[in-house]
């Protein structure tokens, strides 16, 4: 199982805005360690989404952003649009298990 | 351009081994920690393993800790993952990516897909 804990899916309405949580614990966010997010589209390889907890890498849209606090991170994306309907996984550092994903949270467009 | 291209998957028997290579270019390989990720059919993604720079330190997954074997070549701009003793539960599609967890991975291949069945 995953240290990292996400829902497994979030919908919203064109225009709404969405947010992502993601839950872990004292050997990964709580110990200060960054959060990233990645977006993934059905058969092709994840996306840097966010990284550094609140950062996005050039070319991903201002609708997206990232917070963290405690052993808890959030993406939030508004402006909802149709292309945004994919995955989304978080990232961190953990002490016993280095490189862990969350368990990923499927975002519908209704 | 940054561009990872992996190769060496396919279909192997359980116990058998298959090799799996990541070729970088548009970068300075040597400067990069790199990883492998992996992602079963239809779950979500799994980090496998990463090395550092110059390979001094390499880390794994507990599930495939003495199994796997994370290598690069940095003259040659090339990342290895040496699967060995390998088992059903270890079909998926692998990825390499540039980076680590640390500061994310901002560049990933298109991966290549392991299936061990008999």
């Amino acid at each position: 199982q995953s240290v990292l804990t996400q829902p497994p899916s979030v919908s919203g309405a064109p225009g709404q805005r969405v947010t992502i949580s993601c839950t872990g614990s004292s050997s990964n966010i709580g110990a200060g360690y960054d959060v990233h997010w990645y977006q993934q589209f059905p058969g092709t390889a994840p996306k840097l989404l966010i990284y550094g907890n609140s950062n996005r890498p050039s070319g991903v849209p201002d609708r997206f952003s990232g917070s963290k606090s405690g052993t808890s991170a959030s993406l939030a994306i508004t402006g909802l649009q149709a292309e945004d309907e994919a995955d989304y996984y978080c990232q961190s550092y953990d002490s016993t298990l280095s490189g862990s994903f969350g368990g990923g949270t499927k975002l519908t467009v209704l | 351009e940054v561009q990872l291209v992996e190769s060496g998957g396919g279909l192997v028997q359980p116990g058998g081994s298959l090799r799996l290579s990541c070729e970088a270019s548009g970068f300075t390989f040597s400067s990069y920690w790199m990883t492998w990720v992996r992602q079963a059919p239809g779950k979500g993604l799994e980090w496998v393993a990463n090395i550092k720079q110059d390979g001094s330190e390499k880390y794994y997954v507990d599930s495939v800790k003495g199994r796997f074997s994370i290598s690069r070549d940095n003259a040659k701009n090339s990342l290895y993952l040496h699967m060995n003793s390998l088992r059903a539960e270890d079909t998926a599609v692998y990825y390499c990516a540039r980076g680590w967890v640390v500061a994310g991975n901002d560049y990933w291949g298109q991966g290549t897909l392991v299936t061990v069945s008999s």
